[in-house]
């Protein structure tokens, strides 16, 4: 059964740093979605992708978020300046776009930022 | 107000019994509703889309009331396995997903 992927399963940086959080998601899928949890929290939107851009984002996905598709298989989601309270756990998901528009999850990437 | 509100339990229920949890959305635009699961620090896993008629898969039925905005997950002969958090989502087609906070269900023998 086809599956989002994703790497590291666990990053630990220093605040300030840059990190790179990289999925693949299922092949066949067109729309791709980033979201996190904070621990003990809801799970939030961040940033939805399609045909090559960003087509919603959230409060939270400010200037120091960016997201890209370098290729045909990855989707990135790069933090420029990391900041404590963006230790979370982030999640990448990606749908066919057909209604309901089920949405399929990557087993996420620990973030700890120091 | 919150977009979707759960009770977040938890619920124990002993193997076997019946559960139902309830879920109700604030966004009359709302037109796609799901359950996820999840367990203890992993992802999102979707249980079941639901739909105007009402929908089952095996022991898990879903419920949708646009009216009054409510949704409805029961469990019937739960099993151990079951114990996890069931997240109500809501989402207004291809948009994100809104979810709710959960609410946990521990299933004990």
């Amino acid at each position: 059964e086809p599956e989002v992927t994703q790497t590291p399963s666990h990053q630990v940086t220093q605040m300030g740093q840059e990190v790179i959080l990289r999925c693949v998601p299922i092949s066949n899928h067109l729309y791709f979605y980033w979201y996190r949890q904070i621990l003990g929290q809801k799970v939030e939107f961040l940033v939805s992708f399609y045909n090559n851009e960003i087509s919603e984002k959230s409060e939270i996905f400010d200037d120091q978020f960016s997201v890209e598709r370098p290729d045909g298989s990855n989707f990135t989601l790069k933090i420029r300046s990391t900041k404590l309270e963006d230790s979370a756990m982030y999640f990448c998901a990606s749908s066919a776009g057909t209604m309901p528009n089920e949405q399929f999850f990557g087993p996420g990437t620990r973030l700890t930022v120091l | 107000r919150k977009e979707v509100e759960q009770d977040p339990g938890p619920f124990n229920v002993p193997e076997g019994a019946t559960v139902a949890f309830n879920c109700t959305y604030s966004n009359s635009a709302s037109q796609s509703f799901f359950w996820y699961r999840q367990d203890c620090r992993k992802e999102p896993k979707l249980l079941m889309s639901v739909y105007s008629s009402g929908n089952e898969d095996g022991r898990f039925t879903a419920q949708l009331n646009r009216a009054s905005q409510y949704i409805s997950l029961l469990i019937r002969d739960s099993k151990l396995s079951d114990s996890a958090t069931y997240l109500c989502v809501v989402s207004r087609g291809t948009d994100k997903l809104i979810f709710g906070t959960g609410t946990r269900l521990q299933v004990f023998p």
